[in-house]
């Protein structure tokens, strides 16, 4: 199975700041990468797909960008409802495997 | 608007059985994929099992392989999660998810449902 390494697992940040989430697949998966947004008590919020593809009604300061094995996710200017955790997962031949998931905290 | 409903959690003892069900509207229930994912107690996200439109194609987590199906009545637009022997470890929240793609497997899950608990304990 492909693992997902995603860094940092927590990341203390202020409002306005820019900040960048990295994941690593453990072999390459071309563009099959997606980002979430998930918080507490709440079902994941897709963000990004195929690596770079903005989810309709995801606010323009996420990006993402990325193919092969390296993969980063982009807020540019955090605003308060932002803080949150966010979660890489790949997909390759009917196998889907996340990243452990990186909290995103207030300074 | 796009809709999924996970019921049918509960407290369930080791080796039993459990029935999950997911209720779908908003959409063309019968073109998409469906994707069970489920989350431990503060855990992370573990992908299940997955189902294609027509039913004809389900691939399954290798922990849960052999132990659970998955099924869906496209006349209802409904999607279940059958789950057999059940282990402690299998306690989590059960979420439902739409495949991204209408009519293929996209690789990405948009929306999910809300969840639903499964608590294995004797």
């Amino acid at each position: 199975d492909i693992q997902m390494t995603q860094s940092p697992s927590t990341l203390s940040a202020s409002v306005g700041d820019r900040v960048t989430i990295t994941c690593r697949a453990s072999q390459s998966i071309s563009n099959w990468l997606a980002w979430y947004q998930q918080k507490p008590g709440k079902a994941p919020n897709l963000l990004i797909y195929k690596a770079s593809s903005l989810e309709s009604g995801v606010p323009s300061r996420f990006s993402g960008s990325g193919s092969g094995t390296e993969f980063t996710l982009t807020i540019s200017s955090l605003q308060p409802d932002d803080f949150a955790t966010y979660c890489c997962q790949q997909y390759n031949s009917y196998s889907y495997t996340f990243g452990q998931g990186t909290k995103l905290e207030i300074k | 608007q796009v809709q999924l409903v996970e019921s049918g959690g509960g407290v369930v003892q080791p080796g039993r059985s459990l029935r999950l069900s997911c209720g779908a509207s908003g959409f063309t229930f019968s073109t998409y994929a469906l994707h069970w994912v489920r989350q431990a107690p503060g855990k992370g996200l573990e992908w299940v099992a997955v189902i294609s439109s027509d039913a004809s194609d389900k691939y399954f987590a290798d922990s849960v392989k052999g132990r659970f199906t998955i099924s869906r009545d496209n006349s209802k637009n409904t999607l279940y999660l059958h789950m057999n022997s059940l282990r402690t470890e299998d306690t989590a929240i059960y979420y439902c998810a739409r495949d991204g793609r209408n009519g293929d497997y996209g690789g990405w899950f948009d929306p999910w449902g809300q969840g639903t608990l499964v608590t294995v304990s004797s």
